[in-house]
């Protein structure tokens, strides 16, 4: 089976840097994805990371490790647009079958 | 390019009923998976389509089945609608394996 644990909610401030994290374990593993879905939307795409390391995109950086189970995504300078929930998600054996964590609300607060 | 587009946004049904979803992926896009979304359990796995063929299912009861058509254009049915099945219903594609592109979902309320 498949299980991926990830906070509930943070809170931060605008401005500063959080970090966001994912563990996991899977029977079978090609990939992690972070998702960001903004209340009411649909999820939109972060960040892959299918090798151990840090993947840097702009404000946001997602970091894996395979041997440890765990990923993070990290945010800096955050912005009061960054409140939203950020869901980590494996994709599994074959890459066909992609499965989520219950997600992590961040709330920015002034 | 257009997007994934989900079809009823919204619906209400009652205890008992069936409803059928619709989802039109991105133009090149032959998989689909679709997901149930709820406040506690967050994205739940239905199934993926592709070319037509289901290749992968979630823990969910026979109730829910989906089907994948030549055009790569998706339904998911649900039947014997129980108040639990209330929940955001979501369509994603993908090229191939890789990243997910969701649709706005459609929202489901069984009364």
């Amino acid at each position: 089976g498949q299980n991926i644990d990830q906070p509930t909610e943070m809170t931060a401030t605008e401005g500063a840097i959080v970090q966001i994290n994912c563990t996991y374990q899977t029977s079978g593993f090609n990939g992690l994805f972070w998702y960001q879905q903004h209340a009411g939307e649909a999820p939109t795409f972060l960040s892959y990371n299918v090798l151990d390391g840090l993947e840097e995109k702009g404000r946001f950086s997602s970091f894996l490790s395979r041997s440890k189970g765990y990923s993070y995504l990290l945010l800096k300078e955050l912005q009061m647009k960054d409140s939203a929930s950020y869901l980590c998600a494996v994709k599994g054996a074959g890459g066909f079958k992609t499965i989520f964590g219950a997600g992590t609300r961040l709330f920015v607060k002034a | 390019k257009a997007g994934v587009t989900q079809t009823p946004r919204y619906l209400i049904k009652t205890r008992g009923q069936q409803v059928t979803l619709s989802c039109s992926p991105i133009s090149g896009h032959r998989s689909v998976s679709w997901y149930q979304q709820t406040p506690g359990q967050g994205l739940q796995f239905l199934f993926e389509y592709f070319s037509e063929t289901q290749r992968n299912k979630g823990n969910f009861p026979g109730r829910f089945s989906g089907r994948q058509f030549s055009n790569s254009r998706s339904e998911m049915n649900v039947s014997t609608l129980e108040l639990g099945d209330s929940a955001l219903y979501l369509c994603a594609s993908r090229f191939d394996t890789g990243e997910l592109f969701f649709g706005e979902g459609s929202r489901l309320t069984v009364l």
